[in-house]
């Protein structure tokens, strides 16, 4: 079964920094794209970063570059999200997803985690 | 610049059937999307990819209620036979190399 579990969240003063973790199970993690993906309170759907399976493709959303670094270490399952120079507009559940690599689905984001709640104030 | 339309909200009644319609900018109605399902205070799901010509290709366990259809930039979900847990949010997603896109949601009520 694949499992996604973020971890990390919590609460930070604005400016501050804080990293997000995504451990993945159920799946031969270092086959696939991963992503991030945000959702700020009673709002919808934001995408934030994406990886390749290697780390050689990083992809970020204007508003988060320069801030955020999304990383993976594929001996660990893991993926990251280190968020610096953080606003109170990154406040937010983030979510890992994994991005399908079939020929059925491929490109879509397939697997989602439960989130971790990033709080940004002071 | 890629953007991704949909109703704010939809309502039907249990055991009919509703069309969630999601609209692709213009110069963009090639691309594929996906539909994603949101329950209240859950984590999205992945319901299904959707291809320009219709066909479309189900997450694992996704009941045979939800289909997906295309007709030029629009990309149909339609989910028949209604219960009382597909009252849910509802979002198109589409994609390039370098990006991602979300539309901003539909708000299904079952009544």
């Amino acid at each position: 079964e694949v499992q996604l579990v973020e971890s990390g969240g919590g609460l930070v003063q604005p400016g501050g920094s804080l990293r997000l973790s995504c451990e993945a199970s159920g799946f031969t993690f270092s086959s696939y794209w991963m992503t991030w993906v945000r959702q700020a309170p009673g709002k919808g759907l934001a995408w934030v970063a994406k990886m390749n399976q290697d780390g050689s493709q990083k992809h970020y959303v204007d508003s988060v570059k320069g801030r955020f670094t999304i990383s993976r270490d594929n001996a660990k399952n893991s993926l990251y999200l280190q968020m610096n120079s953080l606003r109170a507009e990154d406040t937010a559940l983030y979510y890992c997803a994994r991005v399908c690599s079939s020929t059925s689905c491929y490109a879509a984001d397939d697997f989602w985690g439960q989130g971790t709640l990033v709080t940004v104030s002071s | 610049q890629l953007v991704l339309t949909q109703s704010p909200s939809a309502s039907a009644s249990l055991g009919a059937s509703v069309n969630l319609t999601c609209t692709l900018s213009s110069g963009h109605s090639t691309y594929a999307i996906a539909w994603h399902q949101q329950q209240p205070e859950k984590g999205p799901r992945y319901l299904m990819k959707l291809n320009t010509d219709g066909s479309h290709s189900k997450g694992d366990g996704i009941p045979d209620r939800f289909s997906g259809s295309s007709s030029g930039a629009e990309r149909y979900l339609t989910i028949s036979s209604l219960q009382s847990e597909d009252g849910a949010d509802y979002y198109c997603q589409t994609w390039g190399t370098d990006f991602s896109v979300f539309g901003g949601g539909t708000k299904l009520t079952v009544l």
